[in-house]
């Protein structure tokens, strides 16, 4: 079965400071795909950043940054210069199949000023 | 704002009901997908629609169903509703259908079964 792990049920950081939340993901497959997801207290989805499984390159946007690691299935997601909107549930996805992502039961980040 | 609408926002309802919620997806998006957020069993997958026909099936109840219609919009049908069908569900929109695609979100509607 595709699973997706997000071991921090919750994490805190200092507003400005640096916070990484850790995904790790069990697939058979070569080529996939893999996803961030915040979800603020709106509760809208919002897509915070995308890994192709076939780039070895980390993807960045702006703070936002990955360490994907494909031979351990580990997809971190770093946040830098934290900022108060930062403050939201992250959720770590997985493409599986042609078109079903899977989610991790995700991440309850805190900012504090 | 991710282009795709849901409506409504909110829905109370009675167990033993049947609701439909609806989605339109973003402009030129031919893919609808269905999940539900609950506490329990987290985001899950439903159901996949693509051009109007079915492309893949998640974790569905046989009391739910959906369809997409010729003007790509999609509704999810919840029928004979209990008291765990109280949920937060999305439709998410991708242009084509592929695993290469990326999904964007609607605002989902927030289900309350009392």
């Amino acid at each position: 079965a595709q699973t997706v792990t997000q071991s921090q049920p919750e994490m805190s950081v200092q507003e400005a400071e640096t916070v990484t939340l850790s995904c790790t993901y069990d697939t058979s497959e070569s080529d996939y795909y893999l996803f961030w997801y915040k979800q603020p207290p709106s509760r809208q989805m919002i897509l915070v950043i995308r890994q192709e499984a076939y780039k070895q390159q980390n993807a960045t946007e702006n703070r936002f940054s990955v360490n994907f690691q494909k031979a351990a299935k580990s997809f971190s997601l770093k946040i830098s210069d934290s900022q108060l909107g930062d403050a939201a549930m992250y959720f770590c996805a997985h493409i599986w199949g042609a078109q079903k992502l899977v989610f991790g039961q995700g991440t309850r980040l805190t900012i504090n000023p | 704002d991710s282009g795709v609408t849901q409506t409504p926002k909110h829905l109370i309802t009675a167990t033993g009901q049947r609701v439909t919620l609806r989605c339109s997806p973003r402009s030129g998006d031919l893919s609808v997908y269905w999940y539900q957020q609950s506490l329990d069993q987290g985001l899950q997958f439903l159901i996949q629609y693509y051009n109007g026909e079915e492309r893949a099936k998640g974790n569905i109840l046989e009391r739910f169903s959906a369809q997409q219609f010729p003007d790509l919009h999609s509704e999810l049908n919840l029928s004979s509703l209990e008291l765990g069908d109280s949920a937060l569900y999305f439709c998410a929109s991708s242009p084509s259908s592929g695993r290469a695609e990326t999904q964007y979100f609607g605002p989902g509607t927030r289900l309350l079964v009392l």
